[in-house]
């Protein structure tokens, strides 16, 4: 079934690096997402990386995937007070591109 | 470029009442779909429209029903609300290509009371 786990919630100091992992179940995704949602806000795709991919990289953000274990995590570098935000991870589904499948959320609480 | 648009961004309803939220999409984009967020079961997946049909939904009962106009603006109905259809009702619109980046609005939180 398609079920996609995340641990609650994350606090570090700023200018550390920070981790988010994620867990997935269903290995036909195609996709993997990371979005962020702001207080009040809606979810703002932060960062996808294609199924046969490893790794990805952008300015501060880092994405690894471990295929074989089902694995993706989310690296920060250099975290900041303006990061602090809930980090959803999501997968696509076959042939929908407008139904991904969420995980419960990270929340990355940023300590001055 | 405006970004996803949905109104009204807060309402109170009572419980058996019925809701219409709307939405619209990014110009250009053909695809809205809408979420149920709540703290407890997280982000779900409502339903899915592409040019004015229903491609996809999710586990949700039949009070919750969907459209889509011509035009791509959205609404989704949900009737005979009940406490636990309290939440923010996100919508997002995409392009309909991959990698399927949605673009999400700033949501409709619901309170049912």
């Amino acid at each position: 079934g398609e079920d996609v786990e995340q641990s609650l919630f994350l606090s570090v100091r700023e200018g550390d690096s920070s981790v988010i992992n994620c867990t997935y179940t269903d290995s036909s995704s195609t996709y993997l997402y990371w979005y962020k949602q702001e207080p009040g806000a809606g979810l703002q795709l932060l960062t996808y990386i294609f199924s046969n991919m490893d790794m990805k990289q952008d300015q501060r953000l880092t994405v690894l995937l471990n295929k074989k274990d089902k694995h993706l995590s989310l690296r920060i570098a250099d975290t900041q007070t303006g990061d602090s935000a809930i980090y959803f991870c999501a997968e696509s589904t076959p042939g929908n591109t407008g139904k991904l499948i969420f995980g419960q959320g990270t929340t990355l609480q940023v300590k001055p | 470029k405006a970004g996803v648009t949905q109104t009204p961004r807060y309402l109170i309803k009572t419980r058996g009442q019925q809701v219409t939220l709307s939405c619209s999409p990014i110009s250009g984009h053909r695809s809205v779909s809408w979420y149920q967020q709540t703290p407890g079961q997280g982000l779900q997946f409502l339903f899915e429209y592409f040019s004015e049909t229903q491609r996809n939904k999710g586990n949700f009962p039949g009070r919750f029903s969907g459209r889509q106009f011509s035009n791509s603006r959205s609404e989704m109905n949900v009737s005979t609300l009940e406490l636990g259809d309290s939440a923010l009702y996100l919508c997002a619109s995409s392009l309909d290509v991959s990698p399927g980046e949605l673009f999400f609005g700033e949501g409709s939180r619901l309170t049912v009371l």
